[in-house]
């Protein structure tokens, strides 16, 4: 069975610090990777998504940028964090069209 | 992705079933109904799906409307591990990338 690893699981960063958030899979290979965010009692919201290694989909305008360095990493960045980066962060992996396997998530706050 | 619409919030006592209903009127012929759970501080879990016929696995059961604009999620006996948030989820078959549209989903409350 796949298992996603993320890290950290908590972060506080101050406005205008840099992010970076690690996604990898075990388990499966060539997998779709995805970047959700999820704000305080609000749904989740698709951030970026990729199908191979250098290939992300961007799908919405934002401050944050994401990455696909090998087929089982997904990286999610920043330069400069803002107060509305604050929320949940979640790695999913979806193979088909079945269901999709999230990580544990990472919590970040941004003061 | 077509749109869902769930109750806010729902309680339950311990023991007891729970129907938990999704509308999807605007359903098209390809969309699969899933459902996922969110633990408090947990990412999301898969919980069923299905298309047209009713589903059961060992989580849950679906029942699905004969005319697919609306389903119902069945817990046979509720526990209060069953407290979370449970999204009614429609995905295009045929889109390439498999990403899910969550709304707001129902908070179930399991009450002892």
């Amino acid at each position: 069975s796949q298992t996603i690893h993320q890290w950290p699981a908590t972060l506080v960063q101050p406005v205008g610090s840099p992010l970076s958030l690690e996604c990898t899979v075990e388990g499966t290979s060539n997998p779709n990777l995805y970047w959700y965010r999820q704000a305080a009692g609000r749904g989740l919201q698709l951030l970026f998504y990729s199908v191979g290694i250098g290939q992300i989909s961007s799908e919405v305008p934002q401050n944050l940028s994401a990455s696909r360095p090998q087929d089982r990493q997904f990286i999610l960045s920043s330069k400069k964090l803002l107060l509305s980066d604050s929320g949940f962060y979640l790695c999913a992996n979806g193979g088909s069209y079945n269901e999709q396997f999230f990580g544990p998530g990472t919590r970040l706050t941004v003061l | 992705d077509a749109k869902t619409t769930q109750p806010n919030s729902m309680e339950s006592n311990e023991e007891e079933p729970v129907h938990l209903p999704c509308n999807h009127s605007t359903i098209s012929g390809t969309d699969y109904i899933h459902w996922y759970r969110q633990l408090p501080s947990q990412g999301p879990e898969y919980v069923i799906h299905g298309l047209t016929s009713n589903v059961n696995n060992r989580m849950a059961s679906l029942a699905i409307a004969e005319d697919r604009k609306s389903s119902t999620l069945i817990l046979h006996r509720a526990t209060l591990r069953d407290a979370a948030v449970y999204y009614c989820i429609l995905r295009d078959w045929g889109s390439g990338a498999n990403n899910l549209f969550f709304g707001t989903g129902t908070r179930l409350t399991v009450i002892p």
